[in-house]
């Protein structure tokens, strides 16, 4: 089975921290997305990368910035976290042109 | 923009089949029809996907209208770990790069005792 992982299951920072939240794909995937998941609100796309070095905006890049050295590990950095960051932070990942995977995902709270 | 239309909940009684709508009036002729499902503090879950034809798996069956404008995702023997939220979504299948998906809100499906 696909197995993508992130980093930690619940998060706790302060504002204005750097924050870095990872995820790694075990299946050799060229595409790699992050989104956010606030309520009522749906999942909203943050950024994605369809290879090693490439990113892409999403919907809601504000505020985050991305980083994929590997292929199997895409990155989500908050450069200087904020209160409405809290969110639940889900990565995926997909061969080409095909279904998405996701993580368990992270619950990031911006205190 | 969304490209879907879901009801926000359903309920469901054990044991019946589940039946969540999704229209998708401006599908273009390219697009697939994905659904995927999200229980409550996980990821979601990719269920099944459909070009035109009705489509059948281990999880559910997939019903395009032959217009293609709506669909039907169908949980034969709902159980209570069927609630979750699902969601439809409609992607076009191609190689380029940029081929995201575009989850709403999805439909709150809760399956009674």
């Amino acid at each position: 089975d696909v197995k993508v992982t992130q980093s930690s299951r619940y998060l706790v920072k302060r504002t204005g921290e750097k924050v870095f939240l990872e995820c790694v794909q075990d299946m050799d995937h060229e595409n790699m997305f992050w989104y956010r998941q606030d309520p009522g609100l749906g999942l909203r796309l943050i950024y994605f990368s369809y290879d090693v070095k490439m990113k892409e905006k999403g919907d809601i890049p504000e505020g985050y910035s991305v980083s994929r050295e590997k292929k199997e590990r895409f990155s989500l950095i908050l450069e200087s976290a904020s209160t409405n960051q809290t969110s639940m932070y889900l990565c995926a990942s997909s061969p080409r042109a095909e279904k998405l995977f996701f993580g368990s995902g992270t619950q990031l709270s911006v205190l | 923009d969304a490209k879907t239309t879901q009801p926000p909940s359903m309920d469901c009684a054990e044991g019946r089949a589940a039946n969540l709508p999704c229209n998708h009036s401006t599908i273009s002729g390219n697009e697939y029809v994905y659904w995927y499902r999200q229980i409550h503090s996980q990821g979601p879950q990719y269920i099944i996907h459909g070009l035109k034809n009705n489509e059948t798996n281990e999880m559910a069956s997939l019903i395009i209208t032959e217009d293609r404008k709506s669909s039907t995702l169908i949980l034969p023997h709902a159980t209570l770990r069927d609630t979750a939220v699902y969601y439809c979504i409609v992607r076009a299948q191609t190689a380029n790069t940029g081929n995201q998906f575009y989850f709403g809100t999805g439909t709150s499906l809760t399956v009674i005792p």
